[in-house]
């Protein structure tokens, strides 16, 4: 198993180009979410998935747009890229919601700079 | 609105040695769930402990335990015999149980290095 893998490891834009950050899973999870991690804060959500077709907002949705039509892909797409978009990006999984305990699986994580 | 504080943003300890990292968060819900994920340098961040409230027995993993105190909303993450593979960020998160499927509420995080 791969886990969760996300493409590309890092990357620049100019501010108001677009950009797909790829995230893929090969553990059959139902769950899956997009995370932003900013200099010294915790993760904040963005979107989250629980299965193909359905998607909805986290904390932190402005400024992105995801999709999910497999159960393995969960792509996120940064319309007009600005640099308050400049972070590191996690994907994660997960095989059930996370109220009962269970646990997230993260990708490697994408460096995002916007300049 | 659950809130997570770590109020220690780094800590450095010896190898070999105890450290212990603190946690507290605010809800007024009974049951929940706590969890500790770690971060290494390779940033791939993976699960360390978790704790349910409703247990009182305090979890453990190996060299990792935790100290939960479900008055005082404290719940500290012990790691005993550090190693150098210890080093990371390490970051506590919240869950309700009763809540949604997906509002994890993650602290600043703190970052932990073994030294030689």
């Amino acid at each position: 198993n791969a886990g969760v893998t996300q493409t590309p490891k890092f990357r620049i834009l100019k501010i108001g180009q677009s950009m797909t950050l790829q995230c893929a899973q090969d553990m059959n999870h139902n769950y899956m979410y997009w995370y932003r991690q900013d200099p010294g804060m915790g993760l904040k959500l963005i979107y989250y998935s629980v299965g193909a077709g359905i998607t909805d907002k986290g904390e932190v949705p402005n400024g992105y747009n995801v999709s999910r039509s497999t159960t393995e892909d969960f792509p996120l797409r940064l319309e007009l890229a600005a640099p308050s978009q400049t972070s590191v990006y996690f994907c994660a999984s997960s095989y059930s919601g996370l109220a009962g305990g269970n646990e997230q699986f993260f990708g490697p994580g994408t460096r995002l700079t916007v300049l | 609105a659950q809130t997570v504080t770590q109020s220690q943003p780094e800590m450095s300890v010896q190898e070999a040695e105890t450290v212990t990292l603190s946690c507290t968060y605010d809800t007024s819900e009974n049951n929940y769930y706590l969890f500790w994920y770690k971060q290494p340098p390779s940033r791939q961040m993976i699960l360390v402990i978790r704790q349910e409230a409703y247990k009182q027995q305090n979890a453990t993993e190996n060299r990792f335990s935790v100290n939960f105190q479900k008055a005082a909303k404290s719940f500290s993450l012990k790691i005993s015999d550090s190693q150098l593979g210890d080093t990371a960020m390490y970051f506590c998160a919240f869950i309700d149980s009763g809540g949604s499927n997906y509002k994890l509420t993650f602290g600043k995080g703190t970052l932990l290095t073994v030294n030689p």
